[in-house]
């Protein structure tokens, strides 16, 4: 298994472009989220899937949309980068009923 | 709503040391909490996750232990070696529906050699 895979993995927007994260695993969970670290904060919940065709806005989801047409694929889309958007991009799933969270290696986002 | 500190923000200890890392929230009733690695550059590695009725889990040198009561969390490291040298997070899940955890900053750990 790979596991986790997010590409990105490093990726410099100027302020208003768009762009999309990737995140899929092949471990075939139902629950998969995105979160973001920043110094200080420490992860913060963006948004989060409990299944294909499900998402729901965790802690911080302004600026953010997610979709899941599959179990595999949980994309987050920058609709309009702003600096604020600086910050390094976690994805992460686990099975549903299993607690045990498994995180992909980060995606490195800068906005200037 | 649910705050996780986790202090000191950084350590470093000699090779060899036994050392205790702290995690504490301040909503006690939480569903279970799990103790992260992260090295430089990369995602976050599963070490240990305790369940709110459990008081302590192990694996290999590490050992970690919960008290709801006081809302406290401790990772201890026997025996420390260099290649322990990450930042440690703990992180804590209220909410068993939606599965959201909320993390502490870590600790950076750094053991010399």
């Amino acid at each position: 298994n790979a596991g986790v895979t997010q590409t990105p993995k490093f990726q410099v927007l100027k302020t208003g472009q768009s762009m999309t994260l990737q995140c899929a695993q092949d471990m075939n969970h139902e629950y998969m989220s995105w979160y973001r670290q920043d110094p200080g904060m420490g992860l913060r919940l963006i948004h989060y899937s409990v299944g294909a065709g499900i998402t729901d806005q965790g802690e911080v989801p302004n600026g953010y949309n997610v979709s899941r047409s599959t179990t595999e694929d949980f994309p987050l889309r920058l609709l309009s980068a702003a600096p604020s958007q600086t910050s390094v991009y976690f994805c992460a799933s686990r099975r549903d009923g299993s607690y045990e969270q498994y995180f992909g290696p980060g995606t490195r986002l800068t906005v200037t | 709503k649910q705050e996780v500190t986790q202090i000191p923000a950084a350590l470093s200890v000699p090779e060899g040391e036994n050392l205790v890392l702290n995690c504490s929230f301040t909503d006690s009733a939480i569903y279970n909490l799990q103790w992260f690695r992260q090295d430089p550059g990369k995602g976050l590695t599963s070490l240990l996750l305790i369940q709110s009725s459990q008081r302590e889990q192990t694996s290999g040198r590490l050992n970690a232990s919960l008290d709801k009561s006081s809302g406290r969390s401790t990772l201890y490291i026997a025996a420390s070696q260099p290649g322990d040298s990450a930042t440690y997070l703990c992180a804590v899940r209220t909410n068993t529906n939606a599965g959201k955890s909320t993390f502490g900053d870590g600790t950076t750990l750094t053991v010399k050699p």
